[in-house]
């Protein structure tokens, strides 16, 4: 099956500065890239969609100038979390869609962030 | 907007039951539905999607249906065992994005 991996998948940092998670499509070619948080005992919620060599579209109320994505090539897509502070600790996940249209997304493993 | 809804928020059974779990969503125009697992701490397992045009799908223990005219969908778990403690999410496509209900928060108890 399609693989998805996250890296890293857990990261700890202090107050102010900046994190990179990265989400990679292993064994195909992901068209379109998600990435979801999730705060304890919730479900996931809908950052932003990433399309490959296009702008990310975020979701109402999320801050794209503080979640910077990057979809550079058809298997990375990266979440960089600037100026951290410790309300943006959560767990990310991201999924990447196989193909065209409306295809299962598959799902990577999540990157526990905690900001100190 | 889709809105996703689970019922029970959580759910204690003994070993051995068989359980549903249940589903629901208000905007019937879906592309699919599809049922995770989640363990604490840790990401989904894709457990079953469903396709709107079908009406059920099953993998071992597990069945889950779609009734797409009414917005519901249930998984059934039969012979529950304690490694089906996890929380159980479901979730909606209609066509650019995921929408995920609350989940249900499973305990089988040996």
């Amino acid at each position: 099956g399609a693989v998805v991996s996250q890296h890293p998948s857990w990261v700890i940092c202090k107050s102010g500065t900046s994190v990179k998670i990265e989400c990679r499509s292993l064994d195909f070619q992901a068209t379109t890239m998600f990435w979801y948080r999730q705060f304890p005992k919730q479900s996931l919620m809908l950052m932003a969609t990433s399309n490959e060599g296009s702008k990310a579209t975020y979701e109402q109320g999320v801050e794209k100038d503080k979640f910077l994505i990057n979809h550079a090539s058809l298997t990375l897509s990266t979440l960089t979390v600037t100026s951290a502070h410790p309300e943006d600790s959560s767990f990310y996940i991201c999924s990447a869609r196989v193909g065209e249209g409306y295809n299962e997304q598959f799902f990577g493993p999540g990157t526990r962030l905690t900001v100190l | 907007k889709q809105e996703v809804t689970q019922i029970p928020a959580a759910l204690s059974v003994p070993e051995g039951e068989n359980l549903v779990l249940n589903c629901s969503f208000t905007d019937s125009a879906i592309y699919n539905l599809q049922w995770f697992r989640q363990d604490p701490g840790k990401g989904l397992t894709s457990l079953l999607l469903i396709q709107s045009s079908q009406r059920e799908q099953t993998s071992g223990r597990l069945n889950a249906s779609l009734d797409k005219s009414s917005g519901r969908s249930t998984l059934y778990i039969a012979a529950s065992q304690p490694g089906d403690s996890a929380t159980y999410l479901c979730a909606v496509d209609a066509g650019n994005m995921l929408t995920f209900g609350g989940g249900t928060r499973l305990m089988v108890k040996p």
